[in-house]
């Protein structure tokens, strides 16, 4: 079974320039999570999909992040403009939902963004 | 708010050690909890799922346990292998639908 594939895996970027980052999740799995980890932090949560519906976006800096999940399978997280602090791993992951007992989070190697 | 805490945030360990690990949440109403694994500049690999009305789980020398009264769960690791060096996670979920809550993780290092 292929997991969360994810691209690129590193970014280096100047600030106020504008940053994009791919996510595919396994197939089949109506949920999709990005997350971004600071260095020394556990994940936080970005946005929530169920298929191609935002569940939870309610962490998410709406003035300069944005994400898309067409079609309810790959999704687009956007940095416009990137700040300093944005500097992170953005980590994506996906999981059965709805009636299924196991639902397990399976995450992908991640983007690591640096800001300069 | 659901938070979530772990200790130690760090431990260092002679190889062949048995250790354990801590998570500790402030809401008792979860659905599940699970622990994962990170490696230095990698994602996260998921190690152990443990279901709410669930006492423990293991797999190979691993063995998660929770109490969900205490808001409390364990991860202890058999006969540790330097191999085992990363930093640990553990996460819960409040409802099927919703999503993981991390701890800030334990960064374990197994010294041969």
């Amino acid at each position: 079974e292929a997991g969360v594939a994810q691209s690129p895996r590193y970014k280096i970027i100047e600030k106020r320039q504008s940053v994009a980052f791919w996510c595919n999740p396994i197939s089949g799995h109506a949920t999709l999570y990005w997350y971004q980890q600071i260095l020394g932090q556990g994940p936080k949560l970005l946005i929530q999909f169920q298929n191609n519906g935002v569940v939870d976006d309610s962490q998410l800096p709406k003035d300069r992040f944005s994400a898309e999940r067409l079609k309810g399978v790959d999704s687009t997280l956007k940095i416009q403009p990137a700040k300093l602090e944005d500097s992170a791993v953005y980590l994506c992951a996906s999981s059965l939902v709805m009636g299924v007992k196991n639902t397990e989070a399976f995450f992908g190697q991640g983007t690591r963004l640096t800001v300069v | 708010k659901q938070e979530v805490t772990q200790i130690p945030a760090a431990l260092s360990v002679p190889e062949g050690e048995n250790l354990v690990l801590n998570c500790s949440f402030t809401d008792s109403a979860i659905y599940n909890l699970q622990w994962f694994r990170q490696d230095p500049g990698k994602g996260l690999t998921s190690l152990l799922l443990i279901q709410s009305s669930q006492r423990e789980q293991t797999s190979g020398r691993l063995n998660a346990s929770l109490d969900k009264s205490s808001g409390r769960s364990t991860l202890y690791i058999a006969a540790s292998q330097p191999g085992d060096s990363a930093t640990y996670l553990c996460a819960v979920r409040r409802n099927y639908g919703q999503n993981f809550v991390f701890g800030p993780g334990t960064r374990l290092s197994v010294l041969p």
